[in-house]
């Protein structure tokens, strides 16, 4: 089975501190995604990664930004968090076939105080 | 741009008895997928089962089946003798194959299970 673990499941954080959620998969896949939850809203996409250091803005990528520097593992990073950014985080992966299924991982719940 | 949009926020079933969620979408485009995603409370969030636009036949995976309507652009998702463990979060998604497997999800239906 394929495991997408996150670092951190539950984050407490200052305005304006600079956090990172960090990314692992285990199996080698080529996409990776961070989306974010909230209710109401769904998921949204934040930032998507087809490749090492390579990136693409999803649909609400405002003020966060993301590094691959490595295949297996994507971090997200909120420059300067703030607290509309409190949320649910989701990591997921896939192996770039179309219609193949995205591995999600459990979850980083981030509150921005 | 494409849209997902699932209008029941909550929906609850008794214990066996058979539950649909909705899901419609919109888009110009002619082959795609569409999926169900589970989110058990506080698990990750699972795939339920997949459906391409060009095949006609609804899928079926054990107790879940979809009733696709490409032409009403409709994917709802029928649970056949419900069971604890069904209760989640459903999120309904699609990806066009221009997508690259970037997911555009529904506002999820909460499910709860009446024992």
């Amino acid at each position: 089975d394929v495991k997408v673990t996150q670092s951190s499941r539950y984050l407490v954080k200052r305005t304006g501190e600079k956090v990172f959620l960090e990314c692992v998969q285990d199996m080698d896949h080529e996409n990776m995604f961070w989306y974010r939850q909230d209710p109401g809203l769904g998921l949204r996409l934040i930032y998507f990664s087809y490749d090492v250091k390579m990136k693409e803005k999803g649909d609400i990528p405002e003020g966060y930004s993301v590094s691959r520097e490595k295949k297996e593992r994507f971090s997200l990073i909120l420059e300067s968090a703030s607290t509309n950014q409190t949320s649910m985080y989701l990591c997921a992966c896939g192996r770039g076939a179309w219609g193949n299924t995205i591995y999600f991982g459990e979850g980083s719940w981030l509150t921005v105080v | 741009a494409q849209t997902v949009t699932q209008s029941q926020p909550e929906m609850s079933v008794q214990e066996a008895e058979t539950v649909t969620l909705s899901c419609t979408y919109d888009t110009s485009e002619s082959d795609y997928y569409l999926f169900w995603y589970k989110q058990p409370p506080s698990r990750q969030m699972i795939l339920v089962i997949r459906q391409e636009a060009y095949k006609q036949q609804n899928a079926t995976e054990n107790r879940f089946s979809v009733n696709f309507q490409k032409a009403a652009k409709s994917f709802s998702l029928k649970i056949s003798d419900s069971q604890l463990g069904d209760a989640a979060m459903y999120f309904c998604a699609y990806v066009s194959n221009f997508g690259n497997e970037k997911l555009t999800f529904g506002t999820g239906t909460r499910l709860t299970i009446i024992p």
